[in-house]
């Protein structure tokens, strides 16, 4: 089973500033996909296939990496995403999701 | 629009059976596999089941295999999950998602929560 381990759990941004979100999987995977949550509320797809953003995704979105190492990047942090996000993979079974990175507002 | 609307979740006790399903529109359900992904109270997601698109092959992690069975009906466009021997680390919330490319969930329904409970 490949073990996505997201780092930090949790962490607090100021608005304007930039954040950057790491998933570090246990072996390679060809493509990370991210997730969006907010409280109460279902998952949002919002990066797939590494870089591409979901229909909606505002552009200070983006995601890269490769390997075994990928990350989220918000270029100017806003109120609205505060959220927790996940990683996933499926390049080999079982499918798994990181355990989640909480981003809050400072 | 694409809905996914679950539906038979409650409270029930360990040992015992339920059936969750999930009313899909807006897009042409035979054409995408289907998923569960369910969520503890307060964790993260896990991953559940996966149907292909004619049903014909499933996916399972180990800690659902063989007391979980996914199923689906594309006259009816509806995705079932039949969840046996249920225990109590079963308790969450049951999301029914579409699958694009094989891979991630491009869409999600707004859940159904079930506990296991005596």
């Amino acid at each position: 089973e490949i073990v996505l381990t997201q780092s930090p759990t949790t962490m607090a941004a100021s608005p304007g500033e930039k954040v950057t979100l790491t998933c570090r999987a246990s072996s390679s995977v060809s493509y990370m996909h991210w997730y969006q949550q907010k409280s109460g509320a279902s998952p949002k797809l919002w990066i797939y296939d590494t870089s591409n953003r979901a229909s909606g995704v505002p552009n200070r979105f983006s995601g890269s990496g490769s390997g075994t190492s990928y990350s989220l990047t918000i270029s100017s942090m806003e109120t609205e995403d505060a959220a927790t996000y996940y990683c996933q993979q499926w390049s080999s079974n079982p499918l798994t999701f990181g355990s989640g990175t909480k981003l809050e507002i400072k | 629009e694409v809905q996914l609307v679950e539906s038979g979740g409650g409270l029930v006790q360990p040992g015992r059976s339920l059936k969750l399903s999930c009313a899909a529109s807006g897009f042409t359900f035979s054409n995408y596999y289907m998923a569960w992904v369910r969520q503890a109270p307060k964790k993260g997601l896990e991953w559940v089941a996966t149907i292909s698109t004619s049903g014909s092959r499933t996916y399972y992690p180990d800690s659902v295999k063989g007391r979980f069975t996914i199923s689906r009906d594309n006259a009816k466009s509806s995705l079932y999950l039949q969840m046996n021997s249920l225990k109590s680390e079963d308790t969450a919330t049951y999301y029914c998602a579409r699958h694009q490319g094989s891979s991630y969930f491009d869409y999600w329904g707004q859940g159904v929560m079930v506990t296991v409970s005596s």
